[in-house]
């Protein structure tokens, strides 16, 4: 079955950088796109970005192009998204998907979510 | 940035109730548009994908509509599980927003 597991709660600093994992099994992964979408607290979903594990392409956000980078690493199967100069306002549920559909695109999986808190 | 707002954002019904969510895109989607169901703590879940097809494994009480700039989701005869927060999505240029959510709370 489709899984994406997705690393631990992390705890941050003011201006430093968080790089979070998403572990996949029970597909091929080179096939499918990675998402990310964030939510903060008591907020809707935002879209930061995706990225293509068969070629590396990926599309950020505007919002976020500078600061966040996205990659892959098709030996184990995992998606990463690093994101710098982090502010309190970046205080978020981090989510991994995967991207199904063709013409039509939809985010069928998702990983569990990480929190990520940025406090002094 | 194409902006979705959803009406109500907070609705309260009963077990058995049918129920309606809007969503509106700032400018025409055709039919780019998803559906999600978000309980708390946990990850969305998609329910429609194309504005009117159901996702596999998704109860049939659940149906969308629309095209163009306006969009529906009917839950028919709610159950005790469907409490939860909805939220639509464009998928029609990036970046890929959301609507705010709807919550959906028991009467």
């Amino acid at each position: 079955q489709v899984q994406l597991v997705q690393s631990g709660a992390e705890v941050k600093k003011p201006g430093a950088s968080v790089k979070v994992s998403c572990k996949t099994s029970g597909y091929t992964f080179a096939t499918f796109r990675v998402s990310w979408v964030r939510q903060a607290p008591g907020q809707g979903l935002e879209w930061m970005g995706w990225i293509s594990p068969y070629n590396g392409n990926a599309n950020y956000a505007q919002k976020f192009q500078g600061r966040v980078t996205m990659t892959t690493d098709t030996s184990t199967n995992t998606a990463y998204m690093e994101l710098m100069s982090l502010t309190s306002d970046d205080t978020a549920v981090y989510y991994c998907a995967r991207v199904g559909g063709g013409n039509y695109y939809y985010f069928d999986f998702w990983g569990q979510g990480t929190l990520v808190t940025v406090s002094s | 940035d194409i902006q979705m707002t959803q009406s109500p954002s907070s609705l309260s019904a009963s077990v058995g109730d049918r129920v309606t969510i809007t969503c509106r895109a700032s400018q025409t989607i055709s039919s780019y548009l998803n559906w999600y169901q978000q309980k708390p703590g946990k990850a969305p879940n998609l329910l429609i994908y194309a504005a009117s097809s159901l996702q596999s494994g998704v109860p049939s009480r659940f149906s969308g509509r629309g095209s163009g700039t306006d969009f529906t989701l009917t839950i028919t005869s709610l159950q005790p599980e469907d409490f939860a927060t909805y939220s639509c999505q464009q998928i029609y240029s990036t970046p890929y927003t959301f609507g705010q959510g709807t919550k959906l709370e028991i009467e």
